[in-house]
C-alpha cells in the first residue's frame, strides 16, 4: 500500500499570507506512460465532505479560486494557499489513486493566526 | 444539479448488518466509477471499496474484504454497500462519492454522509 504523509498536522498562518503543506508518498505516483502524478488535494470544513481542489497535482479543479497551487512529482508535493482567506479554514488532505487501496494523508488543519 | 444521498446508516451491535444506499442524480451514473469513502469521528478519510461503471471490477481495502459488498443498480441510479460482521473499528460517517470524468480516483462530488454506529 502506498502511504501517504503530510506536514504539518496544522499549521496558524496570518490573513493574506501564505499557507504551504506537504504530501509525501512512499512510492512514487508518476505513471511514465503518460506523465501524470496520480495525487489530489481535498478541502474539509468542519461539518462538510470533502471538496477537490486539484487533481493530476497542479490541475485546478472548476470553480476554485486560483489562491490554491499543486506542484510536485513522483514521491513529494505541496498545496499552496497564496493568500490565506477566512474562508480557507479547514482540514486539508492528499490523496493518491495511482494504486488501489487508494489512500489518503493524515489531514493539514489550517486555521488563522 | 449532482445529488448523492446516503441512507441506511444507524446504530448495529458488533457482528451485525448493515446496506448502506445512495441515491444519484442529476448526472448519467452509468459513465462514472462509484465509491465508498469513510471518516471515524474526529478522524481522517479512508477509501472502502469502489466499482466500474458496468459493476464488472470491484476493489476493496484490505480491511474489509469478506466482509462488505458495493454494488450498483444503473436503471435505477443508485449504489449500495452491504456490511457483514461488523467491527467496532467500522464505525464512521460514510460517504457516496462520484469519481471524477478525468481522473477516476479523485471524487468530484460527495454526498453528506451516513453514520454508522457499532456498540452493543
Amino acid at each position: 500500500d502506498i502511504v501517504m504523509t503530510q506536514s504539518p498536522d496544522s499549521l496558524a498562518v496570518s490573513l493574506g499570507e501564505r499557507a504551504t503543506i506537504n504530501c509525501k508518498s512512499s512510492q512514487s505516483v508518476l505513471y511514465n506512460s503518460n506523465n501524470k502524478n496520480y495525487l489530489g488535494w481535498y478541502q474539509q470544513k468542519p461539518g462538510q465532505p470533502p471538496k477537490l481542489l486539484i487533481y493530476w497535482a497542479s490541475t485546478r479543479e472548476s470553480g476554485v479560486p486560483d489562491r490554491f497551487t499543486g506542484s510536485g512529482s513522483g514521491t513529494d508535493f505541496t498545496l499552496t494557499i497564496s493568500s490565506l482567506q477566512a474562508e480557507d479554514v479547514a482540514v486539508y488532505y492528499c490523496q493518491q489513486y495511482y494504486s488501489t487501496p487508494l489512500t489518503f494523508g493524515g489531514g493539514t488543519k489550517v486555521e488563522i493566526k | 444539479e449532482v445529488q448523492l444521498v446516503e441512507s441506511g446508516g444507524g446504530l448495529v451491535q458488533p457482528g451485525g448488518s448493515l446496506r448502506l444506499s445512495c441515491a444519484a442524480s442529476g448526472f448519467t451514473f452509468s459513465s462514472y466509477w462509484m465509491s465508498w469513502v469513510r471518516q471515524a469521528p474526529g478522524k481522517g478519510l479512508e477509501w472502502v471499496a469502489n466499482i466500474k461503471q458496468d459493476g464488472s471490477e470491484k476493489y476493496y481495502v484490505d480491511s474489509v474484504k469478506g466482509r462488505f459488498s458495493i454494488s450498483r443498480d444503473n436503471a435505477k441510479n443508485s449504489l449500495s454497500l452491504q456490511m457483514n460482521s461488523l467491527r467496532a473499528e467500522d464505525m464512521a460517517v460514510y460517504y457516496c462519492v462520484r469519481a471524477h470524468v478525468y481522473a477516476s480516483g479523485c471524487y468530484d462530488y460527495w454526498g453528506q454522509g451516513t453514520l454508522v454506529t457499532v456498540s452493543s
